[in-house]
């Protein structure tokens, strides 16, 4: 079946580890996103890829850091400068490079940080 | 960037109420999209809305696009348990996609 997976689906970090989040596609969209989601608020976009091998800072990039060495893969790290990791973090694909599509988003990632 | 302000924040209706969240920019849209999130669940695409005016239907769901392309309505007749979530517009900018902050809907049978 076609689809975005996030793993894992729950994680626990404790405070100054990095940690990696993982978003695959096989849908082979050209399209990718990040977002953080707090309990009850809207989606921040954190970064985002249209192409292979670029990317673009969202609103809130400090302490997140990013890849896209396939087209299918968007590895979301989490350093230990970001203050306030704790979150829920949803990965996002849309088919077309610079065209606004359908977004199919992933399970997402309940991090916490203990 | 920019972002959609949406309202309201929250919605509490009674089983077979009505039930419309707005969302409205300061600028122009070049397009919109819906989705909805189920408690504990991921967005799920409902609808992209495109022209001037339009106005598209699902079932029990109407979706509006404003005549300046500067705001944008969900209209949700005789509301259903399964209705429960929250709603988001999306708006495609210089090559991202930014979310409103949602209105989340809840009902009572």
């Amino acid at each position: 079946d076609g689809g975005i997976t996030q793993s894992p689906k729950y994680l626990f970090r404790k405070e100054g580890q990095n940690v990696t989040l993982s978003c695959e596609q096989n849908l082979n969209h050209d399209a990718m996103y990040w977002y953080r989601q707090d309990p009850g608020q809207g989606l921040r976009l954190i970064y985002y890829s249209q192409i292979v091998n670029d990317f673009q800072k969202g609103d809130i990039a400090e302490g997140y850091s990013v890849s896209r060495e396939k087209k299918e893969s968007f590895p979301l790290t989490v350093t230990s400068a970001q203050k306030n990791p704790t979150a829920f973090y949803l990965c996002a694909s849309s088919m077309g490079a610079f065209r606004w599509l359908e977004a199919f988003f992933g399970q997402g990632t309940r991090l916490t940080v203990v | 960037g920019q972002q959609v302000m949406q309202i309201p924040q929250y919605q509490h209706v009674q089983e077979g109420e009505d039930f419309t969240t707005y969302c409205n920019s300061s600028t122009t849209l070049s397009n919109i999209q819906w989705y909805k999130q189920r408690p504990g669940g991921h967005p799920v695409f409902l609808i992209q809305l495109v022209k001037s005016g339009e106005v598209k239907k699902q079932k029990r769901l109407t979706f509006q696009f404003g005549e300046a392309k500067k705001n944008s309505s969900l209209h949700i007749t005789a509301t259903q348990t399964t209705d429960v979530g929250t709603y988001f517009c999306a708006e495609y900018n210089n090559n991202d996609m930014r979310f409103g902050a949602g209105t989340r809907l809840t009902v009572k049978p």
